[in-house]
């Protein structure tokens, strides 16, 4: 059984650039989550993809967009970065209707 | 708003000693309690979950003690060890959501 891989796990952005980040679920699950770390914070929930839509969001502006692929795997893209986007970015699968979330071990975001 | 309100920020304690973390939260519709560990540099990683229906699980060396009258939940950690060293996180959700509220998180040291 594979756990939840995410890449890449840093990267360094300028503002106003986009990113994509990529998440593989959990050999079995079907649901995947995004969260936003920020330092020495909890993880803020973004949104999550079932059935590859969208379903259920945080309170994350649209420039935080997501994709759920046929295999379960997940993107998430944020377009026009801004510095406080600088955060550690989570990915978490899961079974739907189930609420055991497990994550990867993230992907280090740096906007400057 | 936070959902969950945790405490201490941070604690150390000696190696054998057994550090509590509080957790506390409003919403008497919330049914899902899990405490995560993260590392640094890592994702959290899923430690021990109850639910409302008990007032105590073990697993290991980790405890949860469950206070449903007073909305409460905190973890304990038995004969702890340096390695258990690390940020842990209560988390909160409500039936068939599909997303964890995490609180702000407690840093331990466990001294040798």
């Amino acid at each position: 059984e594979t756990g939840v891989t995410q890449s890449p796990t840093h990267l360094i952005k300028t503002r106003g650039q986009q990113v994509t980040l990529r998440c593989s679920s959990q050999s079995g699950h079907n649901t995947v989550s995004w969260y936003q770390q920020a330092l020495g914070q909890g993880p803020q929930f973004i949104f999550q993809y079932y059935r590859e839509e969208e379903n259920g969001r945080g309170n994350f502006p649209p420039r935080f967009s997501g994709l759920q692929f046929p295999n379960y795997s997940s993107e998430l893209n944020v377009n026009a970065l801004e510095l406080d986007d600088s955060a550690l970015y989570l990915c978490a699968s899961s079974l739907q209707g189930a609420p055991e979330a497990f994550f990867g071990q993230g992907t280090r975001l740096t906007v400057v | 708003q936070q959902q969950v309100k945790q405490s201490p920020q941070s604690l150390i304690v000696q190696k054998g000693g057994i550090p509590i973390i509080n957790c506390a939260y409003e919403n008497t519709a919330f049914d899902y309690f899990p405490w995560y560990q993260q590392f640094p540099g890592k994702g959290p990683a899923l430690l021990i979950a109850i639910r409302p229906d008990v007032s105590e699980k073990k697993e290991g060396r980790f405890t949860i003690s469950f206070n449903k009258s007073a909305k409460q939940f905190s973890l304990h950690i038995m004969d702890s060890q340096p390695g258990d060293s690390a940020t842990y996180f209560c988390a909160v959700s409500k039936p068939g959501a599909n997303n964890l509220f995490f609180g702000t998180g407690t840093r331990l040291t466990v001294i040798p």
